[in-house]
């Protein structure tokens, strides 16, 4: 999994299995997290979003996962693909009036045919 | 499709030149973000805009300055080019207080080499 500040982990999985990305973040104010997708070359991509009042939130074979308790977020991907393959990374934001985001360093997904 | 475009996706400039990097989103944004991205660091702040003529230093804006003069557009400039800001550049857009669907929009991404 991931923290924001640590090197960047790496996940490798095999095609069709479900994969679990996590990560711990620090703030106990943020209120609003992301994940994001970013494949080589390319700028990050949203994924899906969830605020502090949900615990858990579904998309397209994405599933956020929150628990404020131990301040921790996980991207689950059901049926993984190899398109599926990039670095991963969750954002947080702390509120307030400027709505920046603090990003993790990112996951790196491989996944194996 | 809304859209962040970054002017340049490859750029290599000599050390000392004067570099401008573009950043124009469709989307009515009142936020619009510069971030650089290195390998073991992730992505650090360098400015933000939450309004055309506002800009406020982010995590390490030292070496750079931007300009917002429309709403649309938003331009990181390096003001002498160092070989230390050889990185790839993200732009960002969000709405104010409107993050509750989208986050940041990125353009995707300039890689500055200085030589």
């Amino acid at each position: 999994g991931e923290s924001v500040g640590l090197h960047l982990p790496t996940l490798s999985v095999q095609e069709g299995d479900n994969s679990i990305i996590n990560c711990a973040y620090s703030n106990s104010a943020s209120d609003y997290f992301i994940w994001y997708k970013q494949e080589s070359g390319k700028g990050p991509q949203f994924i899906i979003d969830i605020r502090s009042n949900m615990d858990k939130r579904q998309g397209q074979r994405v599933t956020v996962l929150l628990n404020k308790t131990v301040k921790h977020l996980s991207l689950q991907i059901a049926a993984t693909q190899p398109g599926d393959s990039a670095v991963y990374f969750c954002a947080e934001n702390s509120g307030g009036s400027n709505y920046k985001l603090t990003f993790g360093k990112g996951t790196l997904l491989t996944v194996n045919p | 499709d809304v859209k962040v475009t970054q002017s340049s996706r490859y750029l290599v400039k000599r050390t000392g030149e004067k570099v401008f990097l573009e950043c124009v989103q469709d989307m009515d944004h009142e936020n619009m973000f510069w971030y650089r991205q290195d390998p073991g660091l992730g992505l650090r702040l360098i400015y933000f805009s939450y309004d055309v003529k506002m800009k406020e230093k982010g995590d390490i804006p030292e070496g750079y300055s931007v300009s917002r003069e429309k709403k649309e557009r938003f331009s990181l400039i390096l003001e002498s080019a160092s070989t230390n800001q050889t990185s790839m550049y993200l732009c960002a857009s969000s709405f104010i207080r409107k993050l509750a669907n989208y986050g940041y929009t990125f353009g995707s991404g300039t890689r500055l080499t200085v030589v």
